[in-house]
């Protein structure tokens, strides 16, 4: 397969604290981005983090890449109520377009 | 903009008949995509259009799938026969996708199939 896979599949937080989910693939990619899924709805784009990048940060959220082991976090700071959804890799390989979806990452925050 | 419209949100269907799902990419985008979401499987790549071209259907499970892309503005996906095992949200995503394809998805808000 070549989708990624994320790690924990669900996490569950009170509000205020900080979320991490991780993101491991497993061939070479453009790039890396994250995206954002409530329920019932589709994905949303989040961030986009290049291959030639080591992190990035939009707002509260902060991404890491890690070409040499294959894997990228996202770390979400003070978490309200409002994150609560699930949270997906996607990888564009090198040499395509085409982006493959990981296992995705089920987020609860409790107010 | 009205971003990726999907057709129908909903569709309940008798094992055996055909099912069509639609979908208009946001105007501009060179690239559309549709995905399965399933709990087992997860979000599947089906099939990749550039340019109203099919680059990769290499994800289309079964000759009972196939896709269109007539013109840039509408897509279509059909299963004939429909089978239960096909139940799934089905989404379309769109792209703007530069060369080194750093563009982002668009999704659509999912048609949802249940085959009985």
């Amino acid at each position: 397969s070549q989708q990624g896979e994320e790690d924990p599949q669900a996490l569950s937080i009170q509000e205020g604290e900080n979320a991490t989910m991780n993101c491991s693939y497993k061939t070479s990619i453009n790039n890396l981005q994250w995206y954002r899924q409530n329920s019932g709805r589709g994905l949303v784009h989040l961030i986009l983090i290049r291959s030639n990048e080591r992190e990035k940060h939009s707002g509260r959220l902060r991404v890491t890449l890690d070409t040499s082991k294959k894997s990228s976090s996202l770390l979400i700071t003070a978490s309200r109520a409002a994150d609560t959804a699930s949270y997906f890799c996607a990888t564009v390989f090198l040499g395509g377009n085409q982006f493959y979806f990981g296992t995705g990452t089920s987020l609860t925050v409790i107010p | 903009d009205a971003g990726v419209i999907q057709s129908p949100r909903h569709e309940v269907t008798e094992m055996g008949q055909e099912v069509t799902l639609r979908c208009k990419p946001i105007s501009g985008h060179n690239s559309l995509f549709w995905y399965r979401q399933t709990m087992m499987r997860g979000l599947e790549l089906l099939i990749y259009f550039n340019n109203n071209v099919p680059i990769d259907d290499s994800g289309m499970p079964e000759d009972r799938f196939s896709a269109k892309m007539p013109n840039a503005s509408f897509s279509t996906l059909k299963i004939q026969p429909s089978e239960p095992r096909d139940s799934a949200v089905y989404f379309c995503a769109s792209s703007s996708i530069s060369t080194g394809g750093t563009g982002e998805l668009f999704f659509g808000e999912g048609s949802r199939l249940t085959v009985l």
